[in-house]
């Protein structure tokens, strides 16, 4: 069965510092992968996406992820920290079923910044 | 209104009460879904509609009903829920990949549900 796997509950990282949130995935196809962050009493918007291709993606707000398919990854990375990232990033991969499209969501990783 | 829109923000029903959630989406997708976000847990999905058609229940309790009037609404009618039922549900759409997998699904703010 397909599952995500986000091994860091809570990071706390000081301003300005780089950051990586970990995430591994079950899956026995091609894997469709996604990063969503969540702030505070909001819904989850969209960071970043692979389908195919480059295995190094770019997302918004200067994130990005690289899919590893020997190691079965698929981490988020950021050179240089800001208070604003301080939220909660969910690792997600699509299992479609026929017309339908799942997906399969990790537990999440809380994002702490300290100025 | 752009994306995806959910009222009310935040419901507290007592467990008699029945009350619905709606959700819209302004962005022309086929498919929507209700999720189920509690503290400490992966987002659980419930129900997926897809061109108005439940396509998904994922062993969802009776308590909890939805429905799709068309392709840009949602409902979930709530009815003698528990109070282990509190939490935040979120509404998601997407236009679905003909022959593959979803395009990303767009989130609304979320329902924050409180049972008494």
């Amino acid at each position: 069965a397909q599952s995500v796997t986000q091994p860091d509950i809570h990071i706390t990282v000081s301003e300005g510092a780089s950051l990586e949130l970990r995430c591994n995935y079950s899956y026995g196809a091609t894997p469709y992968l996604f990063w969503y962050v969540q702030s505070p009493g909001q819904g989850l918007q969209l960071l970043l996406k692979y389908f195919s291709g480059d295995t190094l993606v770019q997302g918004i707000k200067g994130f990005e992820a690289e899919f590893k398919r020997s190691q079965s990854s698929f981490n988020l990375r950021k050179p240089s920290v800001h208070w604003s990232d301080a939220a909660e990033y969910f690792c997600a991969v699509g299992a479609p079923t026929g017309n339908t499209d799942k997906l399969i969501f990790g537990t999440g990783t809380r994002l702490q910044v300290f100025p | 209104e752009t994306g995806v829109t959910q009222t009310p923000r935040h419901l507290v029903m007592g467990m008699t009460n029945k009350k619905s959630l709606k959700c819209e989406q302004h962005l022309g997708h086929n498919a929507m879904y209700w999720y189920k976000q509690s503290a400490k847990k992966p987002l659980e999905l419930m129900f997926v509609y897809n061109f108005k058609e439940q396509t998904e229940n994922n062993s969802v309790p009776s308590r909890f009903s939805p429905e799709c009037p068309n392709s840009s609404h949602l409902f979930l009618h709530l009815h003698t829920l528990q109070p282990e039922d509190s939490a935040l549900y979120l509404c998601a759409s997407s236009h679905p990949l003909a022959g593959g997998p979803g395009g990303e699904q767009f989130f609304g703010p979320g329902t924050r549900l409180t049972v008494l």
